[in-house]
This record gives structure tokens, sequence and C-alpha cells, in this order.
């Protein structure tokens, strides 16, 4: 078990351009999170994917926000027309299936760093 | 998800017990208190969590409240790598959460 894997770890882009981050969560999770995390807050909850399933969207994921789990797997999140106020942290987080069990816990990525200039 | 209240910051002696308390005192009965806790540039680390009894691990205690209303992380023996945020969440059913800004632990030397 390797963790839950994100890249790049760090990307600087210009203003109106497109970025794509990856997440690689922990084999036989089903399920996924995004996360937004601006300096001095803790991580905002973005949207989060049952297997390939996209089953909730906060109100923060604007339209420019798309975020994909085609086969159930890796995940990825791509923000077009990126603005500067999307400088932020973006975390990844998988988890087993919720059954109330004590194995349910997230487990987060070391997160990717979007600066946008 | 029950909106959970932590001071901004704390010391702590190295060496000594840390202990960070968090409110959450609109928790419904089946919502788990959890903690995780995120050292500077990297992505939240899971430590503990609970439903209604006290529980420990390898990290931490975690206590409580008999009307779980309030809970409380302890790290027994705070070592200066403990130096963090900590975030205190409650949580059923998934993560779809927002952390809060936790509790800022100082461990001095």
């Amino acid at each position: 078990d390797t963790g839950v894997s994100q890249d790049p770890r760090h990307k600087i882009t210009k203003r109106g351009q497109n970025v794509t981050f990856r997440c690689d969560p922990i084999s036989e999770h089903n399920r996924l999170y995004w996360y937004r995390q601006t300096l001095g807050q803790g991580p905002e909850f973005l949207t989060y994917f049952q297997n390939e399933a996209q089953l909730e969207k906060s109100r923060l994921l604007s339209d420019r926000f798309s975020a994909e789990r085609p086969k159930g797997s890796f995940s990825t999140l791509e923000i077009q027309r990126t603005e500067q106020g999307d400088s932020a942290m973006y975390l990844c987080a998988s988890s087993r299936l919720w059954t109330g069990e004590r194995n349910t816990e997230a487990f987060f990525g070391q997160g990717t760093r979007l600066t946008v200039v | 998800d029950a909106k959970t209240t932590q001071p901004p910051s704390m010391d702590c002696a190295e060496g000594r017990a840390a202990n960070l308390p968090c409110n959450h005192s609109t928790i419904s009965g089946n919502e788990y208190v959890y903690w995780y806790r995120q050292i500077h540039s990297q992505g939240p680390q899971y430590i503990i969590h609970g439903l209604k009894n006290n529980e420990t691990n390898e990290m931490a205690s975690l206590i409580i409240t008999e009307d779980r209303k309030s809970s409380t992380l302890i790290l027994p023996h705070a070592t200066l790598r403990d130096t963090a945020v900590y975030y205190c969440i409650a949580a059923i059913g998934g993560f779809k959460t927002i952390f809060g800004a936790g509790t800022r632990l100082f461990v001095k030397a």
C-alpha cells in the first residue's frame, strides 16, 4: 500500500490556462474526495466519487472545474480558464465505502499546490 | 455534518501531554468524531476517530464526553515533531466537510 499519490506536487500556470491534476487513491478504496485548501484554512470539500460515479459536488466547484474517475481508479481534476483566485493546495483523499465501522478513515495525498500568475 | 469549534492555537512543553479540545455541540447521534493533523506543506494525516467510547491508538487518545458535545485529543508525550495544525471534524456517511482552521499546536523544547 503506497498511499494516496498526487501529481504534480507543484504547478505554476498563467491566468487563463487550463490545468489538470491527477490522484491515484489507495487500491480497493471505493471513495475518492477532492478538497481545496487556501493559506491558513482547513481543507474544503469540493466533490467525491464512489467508484466511477460522481455523487456530490460542493457549491465551491464552479463550472470551470470538472472531475472524473473514469474506471473507478485514478481521478483527474481539471480547472479551465484559471484565475488567480484558484491558487490553492488541491488535496485528494480516499476511503473505503462507509459502513460506520472503524476502518473508514480517509487518507490524504500530499496535495498539488497551484499558483496562478 | 456538525460544525466543530477549536481554539486557534496552543502551546505544550516537550515531553508533556498535549490536550486539544474540540466542541461539537450539534453533533448527531451517529456522527463520528475524527482527528487529523497537518504538518506544513503536507497532506492531512489521520490520527484517530470515535463515536461514543474513548479510543486509544499508537498516536493518541480520544476522550469523548458522555453527552458527545465535546472531545479532547491527547498526545501523551508531545515531541517537537508533533508541532502541527490539528483538525477535529464530525462526519457520517463520508468526508464531505469543511475542516475549519483547526488548532495550531506549538511544542516547545
